[in-house]
């Protein structure tokens, strides 16, 4: 079976820019989270969904944003870009989000900001 | 608030050396504890979990971890390291509810010496 799949693997944006990454989860899993890592960080929590609903937000600004699809995809938007918005980040799925359910990651997508 | 301490940014061991890598954490509501591992340039993978039950964890690849409570520890070993084993490896918490995005520590590079 397939993992958690995102796209694109690698982009350089432009400052002020707008990027949309989408993100697929394993199949039967209904929960989708975005992450951002920061080079020599964890990965700090952006948003959750589950049933396309956002279930919850970590301390990011409103120039981010997410959405859920029926298919249980997913996209993360963020506006008006910035050089620290450089960093890799990680799509994760598990089958219905609550604490204690195993949390599959993809291998990112790497955004450098120029 | 939870949160996550990983004590030691870098750890360097000798091939067949045991591994030692500490996890502390603070939740005011019994936590889920997680482990994974980042290999250069890819996602996270997940070592083990504790949610409930036993307080000693196996994991892959032969860690294995034991929540404390008494001391707000999760600690990861491995008996003998291996040269694969080398990798950034990162504690997280999680808390119960419906709501269960992670709270990741700063990670521990672990290199290990021929």
């Amino acid at each position: 079976d397939a993992g958690v799949t995102q796209s694109p693997t690698h982009l350089i944006k432009t400052r002020g820019q707008h990027v949309t990454l989408r993100c697929s989860p394993i199949s039967g899993h209904k929960s989708v989270s975005w992450y951002q890592q920061v080079l020599g960080q964890g990965p700090q929590f952006i948003f959750q969904y589950y049933e396309k609903e956002e279930r919850g937000r970590g301390n990011f600004p409103d120039r981010f944003s997410a959405r859920q699809f029926p298919n249980y995809s997913s996209e993360l938007n963020v506006n008006a870009l910035l050089l620290g918005d450089s960093a890799l980040y990680l799509c994760a799925s598990s089958l219905q989000g609550a604490g204690g359910n195993t949390i599959y990651f993809g291998e990112g997508s790497w955004l450098t900001v120029v | 608030a939870q949160s996550v301490t990983q004590l030691g940014s870098h750890v360097s061991v000798s091939e067949g050396a045991l591994v030692l890598l500490r996890c502390n954490y603070s939740s005011s509501v019994p936590p889920y504890l997680f482990w994974y591992v980042q290999y250069p340039n890819q996602g996270l993978q997940l070592l083990l979990k504790y949610t409930t039950g036993a307080t000693l964890v196996k994991g892959i690849n032969g860690f294995e971890a034991e929540f404390k409570k008494s001391e707000t520890s999760f600690h990861l070993t491995k008996p003998s390291a291996h040269m694969s084993d080398a990798a950034e490896y990162f504690c997280a918490v999680s808390q119960g509810g419906s709501q269960g995005n992670l709270i990741f520590g700063k990670g521990t590079k672990l290199s290990v010496k021929p």
